[in-house]
């Protein structure tokens, strides 16, 4: 059974960083390709960005509010998927969904984790 | 980046009714658009990958179907479950965009 679990959100202030998790299991995460999607509260899903495997070359693409500010990277002996949140604002608040990508017909998030709650607040 | 624009964002059904969907890209996409559903309080679920291949495990009574730029979500027979707010998503160019949601309301 493939499992996503977030973890590492909580409150901020603007300007801060905060790190989050996404513990993989259930599939080979050395051969997946994996993804960020964000839901600010009472609005619709965001994507944020998405890494290749590294046999696929490694490579990360992001939407352009968290280009330079957000940093996806991963660890593959750990099966886990990391999203760096830097310079934090408060409309990056939000839950942060990681997601596997399928690449069988199409990109599309297969499986999601229940999402963290980041609060970016002073 | 190409935008997806879904319609209606609201829509009150009773349990029974045929319901459709529509999401329209800003431009041609081929058939690289997605369907979910989610719930209040949890995470969006694949119902429809590719326009109109049915993710394993979802009912039948949800179909997709479209290319270019019109794509279209139907649910033949709306049951008590499928109240909830669906989401296209392109997967065609990065950043891929969701459209704005259609909240499936009980009449």
């Amino acid at each position: 059974e493939v499992q996503l679990v977030e973890s590492g959100g909580g409150l901020v202030k603007p300007g801060g960083s905060l790190r989050l998790s996404c513990a993989a299991s259930g599939f080979t995460f050395n051969n997946a390709w994996m993804s960020w999607v964000r839901q600010a509260p009472g609005k619709g899903l965001e994507w944020v960005g998405r890494t290749k495997s590294k046999t696929d070359g490694g490579t990360t693409d992001y939407a352009a509010p968290v280009k330079d500010r957000f940093t996806i990277s991963r660890d593959d002996s750990k099966n886990t998927l990391y999203l760096q949140m830097n310079s934090l604002k408060a409309e990056d608040t939000a839950v942060y969904y990681c997601t596997t990508v399928s690449r069988s017909s199409g990109y599309y998030a297969k499986y999601w984790g229940q999402g963290t709650l980041v609060t970016v607040s002073s | 980046d190409i935008q997806m624009t879904q319609s209606p964002s609201s829509l009150s059904a009773s349990v029974g009714d045929r319901v459709t969907i529509t999401c329209r890209a800003s431009q041609s996409i081929s058939g690289s658009l997605h369907w979910y559903q989610q719930k209040p309080g949890k995470a969006p679920k694949l119902l429809i990958y590719a326009a109109s291949s049915l993710q394993s495990g979802v009912p039948s009574r949800f179909s997709g179907s479209g290319s270019g730029t019109h794509f279209t979500l139907t649910i033949s027979s709306l049951q008590p479950e499928d109240f909830a707010t669906y989401y296209c998503q392109q997967s065609y160019s990065t950043p891929q965009t969701f459209g704005q949601g259609t909240k499936l309301e009980i009449k």
